[in-house]
């Protein structure tokens, strides 16, 4: 059974500082690791997406990926109140995505 | 280009009744996916179609059947309503199975 393992929170972080939210997958062959955030209520929405090892930025998003341990992780820098939601991790597994069951942030003024 | 459309978009229905709801992909894309995610629950995975033929399934029982058609359009449908299937239910479509999902606003359906 593929699986992928997120902590549930929620994570708590002032304003400002910095959002570090991990998974891990337990089938070696992934090839494709997404990050998606839903606001309490809406649809989940894409932030991000890397395939390869390392570090992926886009604005205040870092996705950092490392598949020897089997772990990919979204790194928020200068939090804001706005980025207090729900962040799902999805990894592409034998043309499926296999969802973690999300972790809920929330970020403090 | 047109998101994800997915109608109704709220919904009530008794116990024993049945219910379909609909799902029309992004232009272009071929596979659809449904998910059902209940309050504090992450999604729980449905089915997927790509190109009218059911690709993936989750582990739901045979009241939940869907179907595709050949415009990429999908259906849901869910036979015998229980009080346990209050949830919203998401569609999501993408280019090719375990591509990049993009997803509706939700049906949220509601079993009294």
């Amino acid at each position: 059974q593929k699986e992928v393992e997120q902590n549930s929170g929620p994570l708590s972080v002032p304003e400002g500082a910095i959002a570090s939210l991990n998974c891990t997958y337990s089938d070696r062959g992934s090839q494709s690791f997404f990050w998606y955030r839903q606001y309490s209520g809406k649809s989940p929405e894409l932030i991000m997406f890397i395939y390869s090892n390392g570090d992926k930025e886009d604005g205040r998003f870092t996705a950092q990926l490392n598949k020897a341990s089997q772990y990919v992780s979204l790194l928020i820098r200068d939090s804001q109140p706005s980025d207090s939601a729900t962040y799902l991790c999805a990894v592409r597994s034998n043309y499926q995505l296999i969802w973690g069951a999300g972790t809920k942030l929330i970020i403090k003024p | 280009k047109a998101g994800v459309t997915q109608t109704p978009r709220y919904l009530i229905k008794t116990r024993g009744q049945q219910v379909t709801l609909s799902c029309s992909p992004i232009s272009g894309h071929r596979s659809v996916s449904w998910y059902q995610q209940t309050p504090g629950q992450g999604l729980q995975f449905l089915f997927e179609y790509f190109s009218e033929t059911q690709r993936n399934k989750g582990n739901f029982p045979g009241r939940f059947s869907g179907r595709q058609f050949s415009n990429s359009r999908s259906e849901m449908n869910v036979s015998t309503l229980e009080l346990g299937d209050s949830a919203l239910y998401l569609c999501a479509s993408s280019p090719g199975t375990g591509d990049i999902q993009y997803f509706g606003a939700g049906t949220r359906l509601s079993v009294l």
